[in-house]
């Protein structure tokens, strides 16, 4: 069975501060995607990673695809209060998503 | 344009009553989906699609079942109603030409079964 761990489940940090999430598998993964879900709302996809090793960057959101592509991490820079979301690492696998348990991050002004 | 849209985006119903909620794309993608999130639980796959009049279950369909007789539409149904199915439910597409693309999500319905 494919399992995607993430962690921390819940992070609340102030304003400025900085964070990284961590998605870990024991299973060797094509690609891995990001989401991040707002109350209300579905999912919507940041980034996916594909290279081992690959790093993307989005403004103050860098992620990074491991080498051997079993894990990936999202590490924000600067955290502001607009940051606050529901974080999902996923990944596609036999026309289907394999989803990692969430982050849920809170960033106080 | 969304690409992806639900309906109804909230709805309250009686136990035991059968409840549809629908899917909608204007993507022409083959693949749709049926997710639930709750607390705890995380998104969990109800039921799927890979073309018109094909779907399969996925994890917790118990109490559910689904129709697509269009491209563009995928239905979800609960037959009975239970309080066990209040849930958000979203409805998700992905690219026929790569899953690596992302899936794109609908807004959700928020279900109460009360």
């Amino acid at each position: 069975t494919q399992l995607l761990e993430q962690s921390p489940q819940f992070l609340s940090i102030q304003e400025g501060e900085n964070l990284t999430v961590y998605c870990n598998s024991s299973s060797v993964f094509s690609s891995l995607q990001w989401y991040r879900q707002e109350p209300g709302e579905g999912p919507v996809l940041l980034v996916t990673v594909v290279t081992g090793g690959e790093v993307k960057k989005l403004k103050r959101l860098t992620f990074q695809f491991g080498d051997a592509r079993k894990d990936s991490s999202l590490h924000i820079t600067a955290a502001q209060p607009g940051d606050t979301g529901l974080y999902l690492c996923a990944a596609d696998s036999n026309y289907q998503l394999i989803w990692g348990a969430g982050t849920k991050l809170i960033i106080k002004p | 344009d969304a690409g992806i849209t639900q309906s109804p985006r909230h709805k309250v119903t009686e136990t035991g009553t059968p409840v549809t909620l629908r899917c909608h794309q204007t993507e022409n993608h083959r693949y749709m989906y049926w997710y639930r999130q709750d607390p705890g639980h995380g998104l969990r796959l109800i039921h799927y699609s890979y073309g018109v009049k094909d779907t399969d279950k996925g994890e917790v369909s118990d109490g559910y079942s689904v129709s697509r007789s269009k491209t563009e539409d995928f239905l979800l149904t609960l037959e009975s109603a239970t309080s066990s199915q209040t849930s958000v439910y979203f409805c998700a597409i992905r690219p026929d030409y790569g899953g690596v693309y992302g899936y794109t999500f609908g807004s959700g319905t928020r279900l109460t079964v009360v």
